[in-house]
């Protein structure tokens, strides 16, 4: 599964926009590339999957480059309540949805 | 109701006791995990189970036993709990291959081995 590298924290403002980079240079073909959002002592909840371009939600926005070694999750005008640590994962469903959770990112959004 | 529910929330024992935790889901999904985290880290896989015949060993298997009892049961035991599984504990299932990466996670269990 490809190794993710992503900034340990960030820091931002209410009404903010967030971008978190996450390299993964040895991305594979087949691999998908998703996001996941944990609060302290609870468990990570999905945020956004994408492959290639851009994808958005409800919540969440995630621009992909041609050569996919990296991709950026962006929230738009964050909240205090946006506070948690941010996942970035690579792989395939095709491996049984075996997911590898790095350290993560966490961001902190002050008042 | 939570679709996936942890049974203890937190759980306080001593080195060498057998601790069973427990894993419940309403989602229909084949798939369950059971995940580890320690401070200031990202969860590690110990078992995972892609339907009720099937187990296999994670990441971090070694001093860890887990029983599929049913599609939505998974349970997970320390056959003797050392101090070093003190951890948060988080059980998840998964969508079915085809419908992407998602999982989703129950509340967790904090584990205290003193």
């Amino acid at each position: 599964l490809a190794k993710t590298t992503q900034p340990i924290s960030m820091d931002s403002y209410e009404g903010q926009e967030v971008n978190i980079t996450c390299s993964h240079n040895n991305i594979a073909t087949n691999d998908y590339i998703t996001w996941y959002q944990q609060f302290p002592s609870q468990g990570p909840r999905f945020i956004i999957q994408g492959y290639k371009t851009k994808v958005t939600n409800e919540v969440a926005s995630l621009f992909i480059p041609a050569d996919r070694k990296s991709s950026t999750l962006s929230l738009p005008r964050v909240s205090l309540s946006d506070t948690a640590v941010y996942y970035c994962l690579v792989g395939t469903g095709e491996y049984g949805n075996k997911l590898v959770f790095g350290a993560g990112t966490i961001l902190r959004v002050k008042s | 109701d939570a679709d996936v529910t942890q049974t203890p929330r937190n759980r306080i024992t001593k080195t060498g006791k057998r601790i069973m935790l427990e894993c419940s889901q309403t989602k229909g999904h084949d798939r369950m995990y059971w995940y580890r985290q320690d401070p200031g880290l990202g969860l590690r896989l110990i078992y995972y189970s892609f339907d009720v015949k099937d187990i296999n060993k994670g990441e971090i298997s070694d001093g860890y036993s887990v029983s599929r009892q049913a599609q939505a049961k998974f349970s997970l035991s320390l056959e003797s709990a050392i101090p070093n599984q003190t951890a948060l504990y988080f059980c998840a299932t998964g969508a079915p291959v085809g419908a992407g990466n998602e999982q989703f996670f129950g509340p967790g269990t904090r584990l205290t081995v003193l």
